[in-house]
């Protein structure tokens, strides 16, 4: 059974940081992974996808690796701001997404 | 992009009464959509995936008579949560793949949070 845990659980940092979220997964047989920023109360903005042949993907400040043999992801956000503030959320795709429990960040200004 | 559409936003019934939610592709063909539930400070759990033109497959512990999926078009699923009852109050969310895209990523609707008093 696939199970997605995510590392840590929160995470506070000031402003202008660069930081490392991370998530893992128990089973490697993974078409894709995808990273969903989650604001509260509301739903989910897809951030990046990374395909199982992919090692890595990059958007703006964000930049998602992919280690499917260790089954390891990390999301990087450089630079934090106080609008990075949100649940960050991975998912594995397997034939249907299964989600981490997410990360909570806070970035204070 | 791909948007996914969920109304109602909120919404707020009497315990016995059903509770219908939409989700639509706005700008995309979605054969499958999905349905999950979120607790609060818990992470998605996928009750149901919805296929268009047939029968919803419901994952395990999830009561298909409860939650009633319909399908009737390429661009829109509902949701009905039949005789809620308090325990029922929860955000739920649904999500669909534009398999047109190359990325085959996921787009999630806004969500509803449910509260049945």
């Amino acid at each position: 059974k696939q199970e997605v845990t995510q590392i840590p659980a929160a995470l506070s940092v000031p402003e202008g940081e660069n930081l490392v979220l991370n998530c893992s997964f128990t089973d490697s047989a993974i078409y894709n992974l995808q990273w969903f920023r989650q604001d509260p109360g509301k739903g989910l903005t897809s951030l990046l996808l990374i395909q199982s042949s992919q090692r890595e993907q990059t958007s703006g400040r964000l930049n998602a690796s992919l280690d499917k043999s260790s089954g390891r992801s990390t999301l990087y956000i450089a630079a934090s701001q106080p609008g990075d503030s949100a649940t960050y959320l991975c998912a594995v795709y397997t034939g249907k997404l299964i989600f981490g429990q997410g990360t909570t960040l806070q970035v204070k200004p | 992009g791909a948007v996914v559409s969920q109304h109602p936003s909120r919404v707020i019934c009497k315990s016995g009464t059903s509770v219908k939610i939409e989700c639509r592709s706005l700008d995309f063909q979605a054969t499958t959509m999905f349905w999950y539930r979120q607790f609060p400070k818990q992470s998605l759990m996928l009750m149901a995936t919805s296929n268009e033109g047939s029968k919803a497959t419901y994952e395990q512990g999830v009561e298909k008579d409860k939650f009633l999926i319909n399908h009737a078009s390429l661009t829109l699923s509902t949701l009905t949560v039949t005789s809620a009852h308090p325990e029922d109050s929860s955000f739920y969310i649904c999500s669909a793949r534009d398999v047109r895209t190359e990325s085959y990523g996921y787009t999630f609707g806004s969500g509803t949070r449910l509260t049945v008093v």
